[in-house]
Formats: C-alpha cells, sequence, structure tokens
C-alpha cells in the first residue's frame, strides 16, 4: 500500500510566521504535489515536483515555496503566513506513468493562520 | 478559467437508488479522468478512472461514463449505500502536454440516506 504521511494534521500558526509543512512517501514516487481545499474551490495545485531539486509552479503558487531534497520527501513553505492561507492542504505522490495518473493523497493538514 | 466543473455542490439520494454525479471539462487536450472520493478530515482516495478511449469504466457498483463529444463525464454509483456519503471530486489530466498533473473539480457532497 502506498503511503503518503504529512507530519501534522492540524496547526495554528500567527500571522508573519514561517510555516513548513512537510510531506514523506514510501513507494518511490517520481512526481509530488501539494494542493489546498477550499470550500467550492476544489483542490487548487500550489507546487509540483517531478524530481529531486525539480520544482514547477501550479495554479496558486503566491505566498508558497517548496523544497525537494530527498525523493521520497516534499516540503511546502509558508514564507509570511497570512490569515487567507488558512485551508486544508493536501499533499500527494504518484508515479510517472503515462498509461495512468492515479494519485495517492495524505492526510491533509487543516492549517488556522491567526 | 475552470477547466473542471461540477456545477452541483451537493446530492441526497435514498439508499439503495442510483447515484449519479456529473462532471464538465474544457480542456480538449484531457485524455485521463479520474473520481476521488473523500472523508471530512481525510485525504481523497482514488475511486475509479476513464482513458478517453474508452467511453465507460465499471467497477463494482461504480461506472464511469465519458462522453467526449459533449465533454463530460459522469459517475454511477448503484445501488447507493449510506457509506457512500462524502465529497467527491472529479479529475483530467492532459497526459502528452502535463504528465501527471491533474485538474480537479470543485466537488459534490454526497448524501446517502438510510
Amino acid at each position: 500500500d502506498v503511503k503518503v504521511t504529512q507530519s501534522s494534521r492540524y496547526l495554528v500558526k500567527r500571522t508573519g510566521e514561517k510555516v513548513f509543512l512537510e510531506c514523506v512517501q514510501d513507494m518511490d514516487h517520481e512526481n509530488m504535489f501539494w494542493y489546498r481545499q477550499d470550500p467550492g474551490l476544489g483542490l487548487r495545485l500550489i507546487y509540483f515536483s517531478y524530481d529531486v531539486k525539480m520544482k514547477e509552479k501550479g495554479d496558486i503558487p503566491e505566498g508558497y515555496s517548496v523544497s525537494r531534497e530527498k525523493k521520497e520527501r516534499f516540503s511546502l513553505i509558508l514564507e509570511s503566513a497570512s490569515t487567507n492561507q488558512t485551508s486544508m492542504y493536501l499533499c500527494a505522490s504518484s508515479l510517472v506513468d503515462f498509461k495512468n495518473t492515479e494519485a495517492f493523497f495524505g492526510q491533509g493538514t487543516r492549517l488556522t493562520v491567526v | 478559467d475552470q477547466q473542471v466543473k461540477q456545477n452541483s455542490p451537493s446530492l441526497s439520494v435514498q439508499e439503495g437508488r442510483i447515484s449519479i454525479l456529473n462532471c464538465d471539462y474544457t480542456n480538449s487536450m484531457f485524455d485521463y479522468f479520474l473520481w476521488y472520493k473523500k472523508y471530512p478530515a481525510e485525504g481523497p482516495t482514488f475511486l475509479i478512472s476513464i482513458s478517453s478511449i474508452k467511453d465507460k469504466n465499471e467497477d463494482g457498483r461504480f461506472t464511469v461514463f465519458l462522453n467526449k463529444s459533449a465533454k463530460h463525464l459522469s459517475l454511477h454509483i448503484v445501488p447507493s449505500q449510506p457509506g457512500d456519503s462524502a465529497v467527491y471530486f472529479c479529475a483530467a489530466s492532459a497526459r502528452e502536454t502535463s504528465g501527471s498533473r491533474l485538474t480537479f473539480g470543485e466537488g459534490t457532497q454526497l448524501t446517502v440516506n438510510p
């Protein structure tokens, strides 16, 4: 079974803090993704990575950065947290497989910025 | 620009009846479509997928239909069970151009009443 593990289920941070969200996968997947889920907006892609040290912007990268130093780990960084970054954050991983693109998700991190 | 749209935010059905969830897309480069199910405080889990070379894929109680000319897909669940109550997300990928990157719809909350 693929396992994608996010380091925290719930986080409360103050405005202006630097926030790190960590994600680890155990299936040697090349691709890793960070999404945020907001009511009525679905899942929106923040950043993704298709290899170590490689990253690409998704649809809503502003205010975020990422780091992928090892294949199994993908970190999302909020440089200076703001209240509009209060959301559910979801990490996912997948193979580079052009027959299917099923992504496996972690359990999510509910971040509240106060 | 919402390339994948789920126009019904919610759907309520009786146990044992059929649930039909709908999804429309605009990007003609999408060639692979997936449905995910999400319970509260958990990450989405993969349910079923379909390639653009097919018009139907079935897995137990779940069937996905694809109408490429209308750029429309639907998920049928029959018979519906109370445990199916969850948010369902439609997703699409354009494997030739975007690889494994998934674009999600807004989600539909399905409630199955006993």
